[in-house]
């Protein structure tokens, strides 16, 4: 069975700093992992995804995620944080060793919020 | 980019009624097709996948009979919420793919509420 744990429920962050919201997984093969980001009473928006290659990848809005197989995380990271990256972020993984690909899992969420 | 274009954005129904969300790809073919059902500070459940011209596969606990998916063609699928009652406000959301490692296109998702 495949997971995503994303231990904090909200992450603050000073307009300006550096951010980066968590998130570890569990697969039984290897992963294909995303980012998403959520703006209230709207769908979700893909930033990154990481399926083979450089472990840095780079993505939408200036976010970038790091992955890292020994501690199995692929944390979102972003520079300089702006007060409009204020959202609620969702990593997802999906399991290439779980036949059939369409099965994606989401984590729970945390709340991104940048403050002036 | 992909987009997804999710139909309508909010809707009223009295329980009882049967209310139906529309979720198309406008530019690209989706061969499939997921549901998704998302409570007040909580992540995604899937509720159901959808593939082109076959059955939905849904997920434990959700009710087939329920919740109708169709999903006709490669840019087009429907769920329809049956004899709603008042536990099944939410917020729905579609999503869809094209390829196996495509990342997934979100509708911006439906919100529905049953008086």
């Amino acid at each position: 069975a495949q997971s995503v744990a994303q231990p904090e429920d909200q992450v603050n962050v000073a307009e300006g700093n550096p951010l980066t919201v968590k998130c570890t997984y569990s697969v039984s093969g290897n992963p294909y992992l995303f980012w998403y980001v959520q703006y209230p009473n709207r769908g979700l928006q893909f930033l990154l995804k990481y399926i083979t290659g450089d472990n840095l990848v780079k993505g939408s809005y200036g976010f970038e995620a790091e992955f890292n197989k020994s501690q199995t995380s692929f944390h979102l990271k972003k520079p300089s944080a702006l007060v409009s990256d204020s959202a609620l972020y969702f990593c997802a993984v999906r399991d290439t060793g779980s036949g059939g690909y369409q099965k994606v899992t989401f984590g729970i969420g945390t709340k991104l919020q940048v403050i002036p | 980019g992909a987009v997804v274009s999710q139909h309508p954005s909010w809707v009223i129904c009295k329980s009882g009624t049967s209310v139906k969300i529309e979720c198309r790809s406008l530019d690209f073919q989706a061969t499939t097709m997921f549901w998704y059902r998302q409570f007040p500070k909580q992540s995604l459940m899937l509720m159901a996948t959808s593939n082109e011209g076959s059955k939905a596969t849904y997920e434990q606990g959700v009710e087939k009979d329920k919740f109708l998916i169709n999903h006709a063609s490669l840019t087009l699928s429907t769920l329809t919420v049956t004899s709603a009652h008042p536990e099944d406000s939410s917020f729905y959301i579609c999503s869809a793919t094209g390829t196996e490692n495509s990342p997934l296109h979100f509708g911006n998702g439906t919100r529905l509420t049953v008086t």
